[in-house]
């Protein structure tokens, strides 16, 4: 009965290399969200999608694609891994309620490591 | 134990005290502020949150205190028990999504 699960929670590959990482909420949120948690702890968001919706886009290499076939999954493809993608990466969810932006729960993390 | 005035990232912390944790916010526009808890290998957990139109709201041994004049937010946790050794985060936003973090604060339980 997970609320928001990821796939995987280890992945380790070489630079250059394309890989995805999944994301899915059983809370019925319609709200979802991708955040890079770097060596030093500092949570920084990269991508956030409401209905399906992309609704922020921070300032991240192109290199990396959300993709959400529905409200409940939000998908990461991150194409030509470099050594400094090397980072715990959340995914979160939430339901705006009314016009104020709601509590934001998150996922176990997926740790990636880029050789 | 208390994280006095500027954020400090470590806080070591006697069983059965209190803790203060502090962080300052930068944007005078936030208008709903979380703290939330990293255990080792997990994710950030909610603990308890606050809106602008509040200065203080208590949870389960927590309280959080909101000074919008000097853009401060404080975690107070009653009884520290050796589970509340984790990373604590304060979080901003200024209803458009986007929750700004801070840096961190380590807080250590000692027996």
């Amino acid at each position: 009965d997970t609320a928001v699960s990821q796939t995987p929670k280890y992945l380790v590959t070489q630079m250059g290399n394309d890989k995805s990482i999944k994301c899915e909420q059983n809370l019925g949120h319609d709200t979802m969200y991708w955040y890079k948690q770097d060596s030093k702890k500092f949570l920084k968001i990269m991508f956030s999608y409401n209905n399906k919706e992309l609704i922020i886009n921070e300032t991240v290499p192109n290199r990396f694609s959300p993709k959400s076939p529905d409200k409940a999954h939000l998908n990461l493809h991150i194409n030509s891994l470099e050594l400094g993608d090397s980072a715990v990466y959340f995914c979160a969810s939430s339901h705006p309620s009314g016009v104020s932006t709601d509590t934001q729960y998150f996922g176990p993390g997926t740790r990636l490591t880029v050789l | 134990g208390e994280s006095v005035g500027l954020h400090l990232p470590t806080l070591s912390v006697q069983e059965g005290d209190n803790s203060i944790i502090n962080c300052a916010y930068s944007n005078s526009a936030s208008d709903y502020f979380i703290w939330y808890k990293q255990e080792s290998g997990k994710g950030p957990q909610f603990i308890i949150d606050i809106r602008s139109n509040m200065d203080k709201r208590q949870g389960q041994r927590v309280t959080v205190l909101l000074n919008k004049t000097v853009k401060h937010l404080s975690l107070q946790i009653a009884a520290t028990q050796p589970g509340d050794s984790a990373v604590y985060f304060c979080a901003e936003t200024a209803n458009d999504y986007k929750l700004s973090f801070g840096a961190g604060t380590t807080v250590t339980v000692r027996a």
